[in-house]
């Protein structure tokens, strides 16, 4: 059972365009989603995080919102640059849960010139 | 200087066999983590330690057993390694508090077993 759903699998974008990744997570539990962002032989190192209690944080470029009735949430990333092509994954995990992450399945973006 | 260590990079062993991965972290943290990312990419927690002691295990098989000897190393012990196990392994960690903080990551060994 896939406790967090990550869409689209893969995403190109032009350059200067708005990329746009969404999550729905099931277990009303989780209160602390992070977005990880991995590149090639690398490990997946945190972009953003949100909880609960606000609807969106904004990060430079990168921006989370948050629907807690629809338990869903998404990134933006604004004027995507090639720079951004990299494998994006949201999670999700619980207070008092150890910092389990569960982590969505991941999105391959690219960002064309 | 690297946060989250892992050796070795790369690892190809043959079905059978027994391997280990070391991990160690510098950030003062009190929880380490290992996940386990599958060639979809899809990644899954396996073990999580908060100083020494086992507070997270998933659904592993117990040929995978992880050994903190303190709280800035832990490492994983794989026995009569299957083809399977192939996968790139990460070792995470983060201070363990009620509120969730960041996780930081090793940058994985890929293990390929043959």
């Amino acid at each position: 059972q896939q406790q967090v759903k990550q869409s689209p699998q893969s995403l190109i974008v032009q350059k200067g365009g708005i990329s746009i990744i969404n999550c729905a997570y099931e277990n009303t539990a989780f209160d602390y989603f992070p977005w990880y962002q991995q590149f090639p032989g690398k490990g997946p190192a945190l972009l953003i995080a949100i909880r609960p209690d606000v609807s969106e944080k904004k990060e430079g470029r990168f921006t989370i919102s948050f629907n807690k009735s629809a338990k869903q949430f998404s990134l933006h990333i604004m004027d995507s640059q090639p720079g951004d092509s990299a494998t994006y994954f949201c999670a999700a995990s619980p207070t008092g849960g150890g910092n389990k992450l569960t982590f969505g399945t991941g999105t391959q973006l690219k960002v064309e010139l | 200087d690297t946060a989250v260590s892992q050796t070795p990079k790369y690892l190809v062993t043959q079905m059978g066999n027994d391997k280990s991965i070391k991990c160690e972290q510098n950030l003062g943290h009190d929880t380490m983590y290992w996940y386990k990312q599958d060639s979809k990419k899809f990644l899954k927690i396996m073990f999580s330690y908060n100083n020494k002691e086992l507070i997270i295990n998933e659904t592993v098989p117990n040929r995978f057993s992880p050994k903190s000897p303190d709280k800035a190393h832990l490492n994983l012990h794989i026995n009569s390694l299957e083809l399977g196990d192939s996968a790139v392994y990460f070792c995470a960690s983060s201070h363990h508090d009620q509120m969730n903080t960041e996780a930081f990551f090793g940058q994985g060994t890929r293990l390929t077993v043959v």
